[in-house]
């Protein structure tokens, strides 16, 4: 049983390059989430989804796209990699008012 | 607006001793609070949750956590800590609003276990 997967676990992006993290569930939930966790701060939301179709901005939206085209899958995406886009990034899913269950992380370096 | 506020980001205590980890938290609503712990290179993992069916919530690895709705507190305890509990620990609120579930994260506590 798989849960949450999240791909690629490392990447290192030059200034102004381009890339998806990718977060697949086989939990069938419909909500899912992208967090971004960067030492001391905690975990910030970037976007999440309602169900497939539906997705909507965090509190740290900029610089970042989604989309939710199956139940399954909620891949993010960056534009134009900033330094400031180095972080730990999580998906999670769940349900209404119940635990999140969180992939392993894509660890991000921009350089 | 619902946040969470975890004091010490850092903890340390000796093997054998009382892990106590505090978190209080503001909610407009009737709150659901849980406990995360992540340990390096993964996610977070639920450790236990309290959905106001009790007031003491008894989770995985010997821990348990009070909710103290006059203190506004849901603090994380366990009576021996062991050092696999090194580790840290994530408080988060949860309530339903806005058409999706916002959870907020306190800024975590890492657990520091002396032999």
């Amino acid at each position: 049983n798989a849960g949450v997967t999240q791909t690629p676990k490392f990447r290192i992006l030059k200034i102004g390059q381009s890339m998806t993290l990718q977060c697949t569930q086989d939990m069938n939930h419909n909500y899912m989430y992208w967090y971004r966790q960067d030492p001391g701060m905690g975990l910030k939301l970037i976007y999440y989804s309602v169900g497939a179709g539906i997705t909507d901005k965090g509190e740290v939206p900029n610089g970042y796209n989604v989309s939710r085209s199956t139940t399954e899958d909620f891949p993010l995406r960056l534009e134009l990699a900033a330094p400031s886009q180095t972080s730990v990034y999580f998906c999670a899913t769940g349900g209404s008012n119940q635990p999140q269950h969180f992939g392993d992380g894509t660890r991000l370096s921009i350089l | 607006a619902q946040s969470v506020t975890q004091l010490g980001s850092h903890v340390s205590v000796s093997e054998g001793a009382l892990v106590l980890l505090r978190c209080n938290y503001s909610s407009s609503v009737p709150p659901y609070l849980f406990w995360y712990v992540q340990y390096p290179n993964q996610g977070l993992q639920l450790l236990l949750k309290y959905t106001s069916a009790a007031t003491l919530v008894k989770g995985i690895n010997g821990f348990e956590a009070e909710f103290k709705k006059s203190e506004t507190s849901f603090h994380l305890t366990k009576p021996s800590a062991h050092m696999s509990d090194a580790a840290e620990y994530f408080c988060a609120v949860s309530e339903l609003g806005g058409g999706y579930q916002k959870v907020t994260f306190g800024t975590g506590t890492k657990l520091q276990v002396i032999p």
